[in-house]
């Protein structure tokens, strides 16, 4: 079965400065990446994901993420944080052998301080 | 146009009585999955409903919890003699058919077990 972890909990980080998300998924048969974010009280919206091609994705937002095969990661990236990205941030894979269904890690709490 | 939509937004209940959830996902969305999330379970997969295909119920926690899909369009979630550890929300989400493609989220109905 598909895992997902997330190694970071809560992310605290002031304005402006760039803050890293980790992710790494167990399986190593192909699979398609994503990261939602959820902002309080929202439902999950997508920032980005991987399919295929080239391994640096640009999402929503000024994130973008890096898919790295041989250590199975998928870590999202964004050079400048602002006070509005502060939400939750959701790495999810899913695998192609297995459907569409989503298996998320357990988030990342990122709080944004002036 | 419309995302995805659910009702109702909050759901308490008592302990020991059946609720049911609905979910109207994108329109020509023909792929629907539900998952729920709760504090200590995280982000979970419960069912998938792909066009006129026997749903994927692998991820429903137990036969109190069931699902259909009328028309290809609408969901009903059903929770049977419900219990406190069911307190959580619940997501839906659709998405086109093609494997790759990204899910919708709803906003979730939060549910509480008294």
């Amino acid at each position: 079965a598909q895992s997902v972890t997330q190694l970071d909990s809560q992310v605290p980080v002031f304005e402006e400065a760039p803050v890293e998300l980790r992710c790494n998924y167990s399986s190593s048969v192909s699979v398609y990446l994503f990261w939602y974010v959820q902002y309080p009280n929202q439902g999950l919206q997508l920032l980005l994901k991987y399919l295929s091609g080239s391994t640096l994705v640009k999402g929503i937002n000024g994130f973008e993420a890096e898919f790295n095969k041989s250590q199975t990661s998928f870590h999202l990236r964004k050079p400048s944080v602002h006070i509005s990205d502060t939400a939750e941030y959701f790495c999810a894979v899913s695998d192609r052998a297995a459907g569409n269904k989503l298996t998320f890690g357990g988030g990342t709490r990122v709080l944004v301080k002036p | 146009g419309a995302g995805v939509s659910q009702s109702p937004s909050n759901k308490v209940t008592e302990k020991g009585k059946d609720v049911e959830l609905r979910c109207d996902p994108i329109s020509g969305h023909t792929a629907l999955y539900w998952y729920r999330q709760s504090l200590g379970q995280g982000l979970e997969f419960l069912i998938y409903f792909q066009g006129n295909s026997a749903p994927d119920k692998s991820g429903l926690p137990s036969d109190r919890f069931s699902a259909e899909r009328t028309g290809g369009s609408v969901s009903t979630l059903t929770i049977q003699r419900t219990q406190q550890e069911d307190s959580a929300v619940y997501l839906c989400a659709s998405s086109f058919r093609r494997v790759q493609e990204t899910q919708y989220f709803g906003p979730g109905t939060r549910l509480l077990v008294l």
